[in-house]
């Protein structure tokens, strides 16, 4: 398996515009996250999904961010209208619910540019 | 917000020698994991301890956990320049199809040659 491969790597957007970023999870893993990484305040979960139903989206900022997950094999996260503070690398990560003590397994981010 | 807070924020240290990374959390757990991030990338997981565990290793890593005191550490011995990274604690509570994955601040390790 290829990983959490997650589209695209980098993104440079103005002000307003709206972004989609988007997370392919490992095959088979039925939990998906979403976590945003800063320097001021590390890394913060937004959402997960199990089974592609959203569990716990108390992490969203706010009404500008959504997420998706239509099949097990696809998420997006979109940011809309885009503003300066949402810069930070955003990751995705899924792991498998079939034991409890698993791991999870991170994409390699998208680091978003907001100016 | 996080759950994890890492002790030291920064460490430096010669080659050879050993690190050691400190974790606290607040809340009720069912494992610990920890997991390495090299700048630029995505974590990687390194080794996880469950809540009923007190000590595990995993080549030259060493993971302790003390529930009482809702604290962890992270040894890493006969250090090399490869380790040089972030390391992140992140503490798992589950419920029912809940999955509570939550991020210590990390501690950025700088192994010097």
């Amino acid at each position: 398996d290829a990983g959490v491969i997650q589209s695209p790597r980098h993104e440079v957007t103005e002000m307003g515009q709206e972004v989609t970023l988007r997370c392919k999870p490992i095959s088979g893993h039925d939990y998906l996250f979403w976590y945003r990484q800063t320097m001021m305040r590390g890394l913060e979960l937004l959402i997960y999904f199990n089974n592609n139903v959203p569990i716990d989206d108390s992490g969203m900022p706010e009404d500008r961010f959504s997420a998706k997950m239509p099949n097990a094999s696809f998420s997006t996260l979109k940011i809309q209208p885009s503003e300066p503070r949402d810069s930070a690398v955003y990751f995705c990560a899924s792991s498998s619910g079939q034991a409890v003590n698993t791991e999870a397994f991170f994409g390699q981010g998208t680091r978003l540019t907001v100016v | 917000s996080q759950q994890g807070e890492e002790d030291p924020q920064a460490l430096s240290i010669q080659e050879g020698e050993n690190a050691t990374m400190n974790c606290s959390y607040k809340t009720s757990i069912n494992n610990l994991q920890w997991y390495r991030q090299n700048s630029g990338r995505g974590l990687v997981h390194l080794i996880l301890i469950r809540s009923n565990e007190r000590e595990k290793h995993s080549g030259r890593l060493r993971v302790t956990l003390d529930t009482s005191k809702k604290s962890s550490s992270l040894l890493i011995t006969a250090s090399r320049a490869a380790d040089t990274a972030s390391y992140f604690c992140a503490t798992a509570y589950f419920s029912g199809s809940a999955r509570q994955l939550t991020f210590g601040s990390g501690t950025q390790l700088t192994v010097l040659p």
